[in-house]
C-alpha cells in the first residue's frame, strides 16, 4: 500500500489569491495525479503529473489556473490560482498501487473554501 | 458516453439490514469496475471490485453484482453496520484509461 500526507488538510482563502497543495508519498510512483471533488459531487480528474515531463490536464483544466510541479517520483505540488468562490473544494492526490494499475491510493485531501 | 450513473443519491438502513447501490453505464469496452469507500475527512479507498468477465464477487459482507447484458452492476453490503456509514463511489474504467467515477451515494446505517 501507499501512504500519501497532503496537506495543509483544510484552509480558508481570499478570492484572487493562490493556494499551493502539497502531496508526499512514502514510496516512488510514476504518475500522481490530483482530482477534485466538489461538495456533494463525484471525483473529476484535474491532471496526471509524471516525474520529469509536464503535466497531463484533462478536459476543462489548465495549466494557468492549475499549475502543477512534479519534481522528484515522490512529491508533487498544485496550485489552485487567482482563486473564486467557485474553487471552493476538496483538492484530492492520488497514486496507483505499484504493480496494480488499477488500484488508487488517495491522501486525504484539501478542504478549501474560498470567500 | 463515458458516464457512470449511480443511485440512489443517499440512503438510509437500519443496523443489520441490506444496503444495496446501483450503478449504470454506456460504454460496454469498460472491463474494470471498483467500488470505493470514503469517509467524512477522509480520501476514497478501494473496497471491492470486478471485471465483466464474472457475474458476482464477494468480499466478507460486501458483494458487487455484475449484468454485462443490462450494462449495470451493484454493491450489496450484508448486515450492514453503523461503522459502513460512508459516501460509496462506484467507478470503470476501460484498459489504461483513466477512472471514471459515479456521483456517490452517502449511506446512513441507523443503530
Amino acid at each position: 500500500s501507499a501512504v500519501i500526507s497532503q496537506k495543509p488538510s483544510r484552509d480558508i482563502c481570499q478570492r484572487g489569491t493562490s493556494l499551493t497543495i502539497q502531496c508526499q508519498v512514502d514510496s516512488q510512483v510514476t504518475m500522481m495525479f490530483w482530482y477534485r471533488q466538489q461538495p456533494g459531487q463525484s471525483l473529476t480528474l484535474i491532471a496526471t503529473a509524471n516525474q520529469g515531463s509536464e503535466a497531463t490536464y484533462e478536459s476543462g483544466f489548465v495549466i494557468d489556473k492549475f499549475p502543477i510541479s512534479r519534481p522528484n517520483l515522490t512529491f508533487s505540488t498544485l496550485t489552485v490560482s487567482n482563486m473564486s468562490p467557485e474553487d471552493s473544494s476538496i483538492y484530492l492526490c492520488s497514486v496507483e498501487a505499484q504493480g496494480l494499475r488499477e488500484k488508487l491510493f488517495f491522501g486525504s485531501g484539501t478542504q478549501l473554501s474560498v470567500l | 458516453q463515458q458516464q457512470v450513473k449511480q443511485s440512489p443519491q443517499s440512503l438510509i438502513v437500519q443496523k443489520g439490514g441490506i444496503s444495496i447501490i446501483n450503478c449504470a453505464y454506456e460504454n460496454t469496452a469498460f472491463d474494470y469496475f471498483p467500488w470505493y469507500q470514503q469517509f467524512p475527512g477522509k480520501g476514497p479507498a478501494l473496497l471491492i471490485a470486478i471485471r465483466p468477465d464474472v457475474s458476482e464477487k464477494k468480499e466478507g459482507r460486501f458483494t458487487i453484482s455484475f449484468n454485462k447484458s443490462a450494462k449495470q452492476f451493484s454493491l450489496h453490503i450484508m448486515d450492514s453496520q453503523p461503522g459502513d456509514s460512508a459516501t460509496y463511489f462506484c467507478a470503470a474504467k476501460q484498459g489504461a484509461q483513466k477512472l471514471v467515477f459515479g456521483q456517490g451515494t452517502r449511506l446512513t446505517i441507523n443503530p
